[in-house]
């Protein structure tokens, strides 16, 4: 089954404790991407990565970390959560970046709830 | 338009109802425009991928349409159901390869 995965789903964390969010997909996307979700404030793009090794900041890259070692995972790191780091967060990719060849829908994973106290 | 914009943010209508929200974007350096949809505790699904000034596209009772000229999409919903009750995401990719999503509309159908 074609599927975005993210491990752990739920996670509760105290301030400063690094941690790692992984991100897996099984289509052999080139495009991949975080995203986090704030209420009322909407889906705002962390990191996103065009394919192996070629990453770059999105809107709100501060405070975290991204690899692209190998093409079907996308590690999302903080290195000391604080709590405004709290969110919602979601994985996506899709077959390509958006672009001038043309543009491809996203397929998100499941999302991964961190609360950082 | 630096941002992309979602109206209305929220909407009720009743069971059989149809209804319609608006995506704006700028239109500047745009590329494409795409549609997801959001249920409550699951993850946004995408409905369109727009990229031709003109465009309409159709999903069963779902359509949209594209001006990106000035800088908006319609999304379309007839003969609302309960199960379309979701939160409706647009987001506009231009040349620097980046997705900017809006906030969404929050879609409740009554039955």
């Amino acid at each position: 089954e074609a599927q975005v995965t993210q491990n752990p789903r739920y996670l509760i964390t105290v301030t400063g404790k690094k941690l790692t969010v992984t991100c897996s997909q099984n289509m052999n996307h080139e495009y991949m991407s975080w995203y986090r979700q704030d209420p009322g404030l909407g889906l705002r793009q962390i990191y996103y990565s065009m394919n192996v090794e070629v990453t770059d900041k999105g809107d709100v890259p501060e405070g975290y970390k991204v690899s692209r070692k190998e093409k079907r995972n996308f590690p999302l790191i903080l290195e000391s959560p604080s709590p405004n780091q709290t969110s919602l967060y979601f994985c996506a990719s899709s077959l390509r970046a958006s672009g001038r060849a043309g543009s491809y829908e996203q397929y998100f994973g499941p999302g991964t709830r961190l609360t950082v106290t | 338009i630096l941002n992309v914009e979602q109206s209305p943010q929220s909407l009720h209508v009743q069971e059989g109802d149809s209804t319609n929200f608006t995506c704006s974007f700028p239109s500047s350096n745009f590329y494409a425009l795409h549609w997801y949809r959001w249920e409550t505790a699951k993850s946004p699904e995408a409905l369109f991928v727009m990229t031709l000034n003109g465009d309409e596209k159709k999903k069963g009772r779902i359509s949209a349409t594209l001006n990106t000229k000035e800088g908006y999409s319609y999304l379309y919903i007839k003969g609302s159901q309960p199960e379309d009750s979701a939160t409706y995401l647009c987001a506009s990719g231009g040349s620097n390869y980046k997705l900017t999503f809006g906030k969404g509309t929050l879609l409740t159908v009554n039955p």
